[in-house]
């Protein structure tokens, strides 16, 4: 079946650092790749996604490049603030009713 | 506009109970979906619906859990004989489903689900 993992948690960054969360996925076929955000007392939301291989998914300053020969899509922002602090999640869909599968989540705290 | 809204925002209940927990999803999305997410973890799917009828329901973990979707909008997941384990959020999202374009899942804020 399909799966995602990814980079466990938690993160801790200082202002302005780069930042990267590793994500890999097991899939049947060619899913569509995306990352979603969960700000404190907020609900899920999408960040960025990629439907195809070598596409780049942007949004915010951040990045993620759909990688098919590494089964990966990698999550990097250039340099990070505070507000960027969140639980970060990768998913996936694939087979046509676009039903996501996700990944466990990475907390991400930012420190000034 | 509106987003999707789920009620109540917290249930508690007990061991054995029934329990009803409503999706309203944003106006003119005629996709619908069901997530269970556990403490630490991502979500996890449980059902779709297309319209009123539930296109896949592969992720519904036994039958105490039933999803209806009566008139195409507003969806009510049923819980019966609640067991400490159904302990979770419960999110729903709704999306267009224009399809072959992936169509973005809005998702609501989730009711969280204590079972004492």
């Amino acid at each position: 079946g399909n799966s995602v993992t990814q980079m466990e948690g938690p993160v801790t960054l200082s202002e302005e650092a780069f930042l990267t969360i590793n994500c890999t996925y097991t899939a049947t076929g060619y899913p569509s790749l995306f990352w979603y955000v969960q700000y404190p007392g907020e609900g899920l939301q999408l960040l960025l996604k990629a439907t195809k291989a070598d596409d780049k998914g942007s949004n915010k300053g951040f990045e993620a490049t759909y990688r098919k020969e590494t089964t990966s899509f990698h999550l990097e922002k250039g340099s990070v603030q505070v507000s960027d602090s969140a639980v970060y999640f990768c998913a996936l869909s694939a087979g046509g009713n676009e039903k996501l599968t996700f990944g466990t989540g990475t907390r991400l705290t930012i420190i000034p | 506009g509106a987003g999707v809204s789920q009620t109540p925002s917290n249930k508690v209940t007990e061991k054995g109970k029934y329990v009803e927990l409503r999706c309203d999803p944003i106006s003119g999305h005629t996709a619908l979906y069901w997530y269970r997410q556990s403490l630490g973890q991502g979500p996890e799917f449980l059902i779709y619906f297309q319209g009123t009828g539930a296109a896949d329901d592969s992720g519904l973990p036994n039958d105490r859990f039933f999803a209806v979707r009566p008139e195409g909008s507003v969806s009510t997941l049923k819980i019966q004989r609640t067991e400490r384990g159904d302990s979770a959020v419960y999110l729903c999202a709704s999306s267009q489903r224009l399809v072959p374009i992936y169509n973005e899942q809005f998702f609501g804020p989730g009711t969280r689900l204590t079972v004492l």
